[in-house]
């Protein structure tokens, strides 16, 4: 069964630690990406990757940190520079090279700093 | 980079009535454009997309348009039915190099039964 995957779906963290969240798709996909998600604020790009051991920063990657090292995963770290981490963050992957761009997202994981 | 703005924010329309929402980009070397429905508690999915050299897209109920003169583009649903209700984001493409969406922030779509 082809998607994406995403864990956890819920994590409460404490202010001044870091956190990962984990990213794994099985659709063979070269792109993938990390958003975030607020109310009224849409989806905002933090971090995306269009080849394995390659990424490129988003609109907002202050206090993030991501890795490529295989093709599969995409895991995102949220550490405790990131000065507002409470929010809904949603992975996705997309065919490279195709031009029409179109994500495919995992169910999102939704974390709260206490 | 591309900046994507999206009309209204929320939307009550009667069951059976059409919905528009309105979105305008502003890089004009944005080739794709489409439309994600993110149902409460569920993940965004793909309804409904447009290519720059296309001016109007249908399927059954959901159509949209697109200017490229005027870098904007529509959404449009008829007869509206409770399962429309969402949240709706438009997006834009740009081609050649960053393979990435901007989003717009997003409309509440209600469907009052």
């Amino acid at each position: 069964d082809g998607g994406i995957t995403q864990s956890p779906k819920y994590l409460f963290r404490k202010e001044g630690q870091n956190v990962t969240l984990s990213c794994e798709q099985n659709l063979n996909h070269d792109a993938m990406y990390w958003y975030r998600q607020d109310p009224g604020q849409g989806l905002r790009l933090i971090y995306y990757s269009q080849i394995v051991n390659d990424f490129q920063k988003g609109d907002i990657a202050e206090g993030y940190s991501v890795s490529r090292e295989k093709k599969e995963s995409f895991p995102l770290t949220v550490t405790s520079a990131q000065k507002n981490p409470t929010a809904f963050y949603l992975c996705a992957s997309s065919i490279m090279g195709a031009d029409t761009g179109e994500l495919f997202f995992g169910e999102g994981s939704r974390l709260t700093v206490l | 980079g591309e900046n994507v703005e999206q009309h209204p924010s929320t939307l009550s329309v009667q069951e059976g009535d059409s919905a528009v929402i309105k979105c305008t980009y502003s890089d004009s070397a944005s080739n794709y454009f489409p439309w994600y429905k993110q149902e409460l508690g569920k993940r965004p999915q793909l309804i409904i997309d447009i290519r720059s050299n296309v001016g109007e897209k249908k399927d059954q109920r959901i159509a949209v348009t697109l200017n490229k003169t005027a870098k904007h583009f529509s959404l449009h649903i008829t007869e509206t039915q409770p399962e429309d209700s969402a949240v709706y984001f438009c997006a834009s493409h740009r081609p050649f190099g960053n393979e990435k969406l901007t989003f717009g922030t997003g409309t509440r779509l209600t469907i009052i039964p």
